[in-house]
């Protein structure tokens, strides 16, 4: 089976800076991963994801991912944040070859400081 | 794309009660999974709920505690049975949809 692991549980940056959140997956076979945003009262919204092929995915809102097999992480980041961004941030992974059972990370917390 | 759904948006229970939660999809869909998200935690996943076929539970969720109806490719419901405070959460309905799996905007229950 698979899992997630997201080693922070809140990041505070200053609007403007560079963000990176961490995600960490264990799976057997090249997993589908994805990033999830969930601002407060609001509902899911998908940042981007990852299937095969580039390895660098873009996404909405500026973001983007790295998927390294190698460190078998696939960390999101952002060059300026805005105040807009913050919310709560899942990391996700989906076995096989279709969207049954999508696993959700702990969660990473984010505030931007103005 | 998929725009989901979900009734009620909020409801608070009686200890010992049940409460069903509707997710009407815009589009016909294959796949519907049921995910509970405890207060300030992550997503877990309940159930996937297939049309015309038995929902398959996760380990840790059981039929009886969590029926699930999907009689028709749009639709689907989802009974919080014999709800105690630990039920307390936000359930999400959300199907797989172009390629994405998309999300309503969830079911907030408090048990009393």
């Amino acid at each position: 089976a698979q899992s997630v692991t997201q080693p922070d549980i809140h990041i505070t940056v200053s609007e403007g800076a560079s963000l990176e959140l961490r995600c960490n997956y264990s799976y057997g076979a090249t997993p589908y991963l994805f990033w999830y945003v969930q601002s407060p009262g609001q509902g899911l919204q998908l940042l981007l994801k990852y299937f095969s092929g580039d390895t660098l995915v873009q996404g909405i809102k500026g973001f983007e991912a790295e998927f390294k097999r190698s460190q078998s992480s696939f960390n999101l980041r952002k060059p300026s944040v805005h105040w807009s961004d913050a919310a709560e941030y899942f990391c996700a992974v989906g076995a096989g070859t279709s969207y049954d059972k999508v696993i959700f990370g702990p969660g990473t917390s984010l505030s931007v400081i103005p | 794309s998929a725009v989901i759904s979900q009734k009620p948006s909020r409801d608070i229970c009686q200890r010992g009660t049940s409460l069903t939660i509707q997710c009407q999809v815009d589009s016909q869909v294959t796949m519907m999974f049921w995910y509970r998200q405890q207060p300030g935690q992550s997503l877990t996943l309940i159930a996937t709920a297939n049309q015309g076929s038995e929902a398959t539970y996760e380990s840790g969720f059981v039929i009886d505690k969590f029926p699930i109806s999907r009689p028709n490719l749009t639709f689907s419901t989802l009974t919080v049975s014999n709800m105690s405070p630990e039920d307390s959460s936000i359930y999400l309905c959300s199907v797989e949809a172009t390629g994405e799996l998309f999300f309503g905007e969830g079911s907030r229950l408090t048990v009393l």
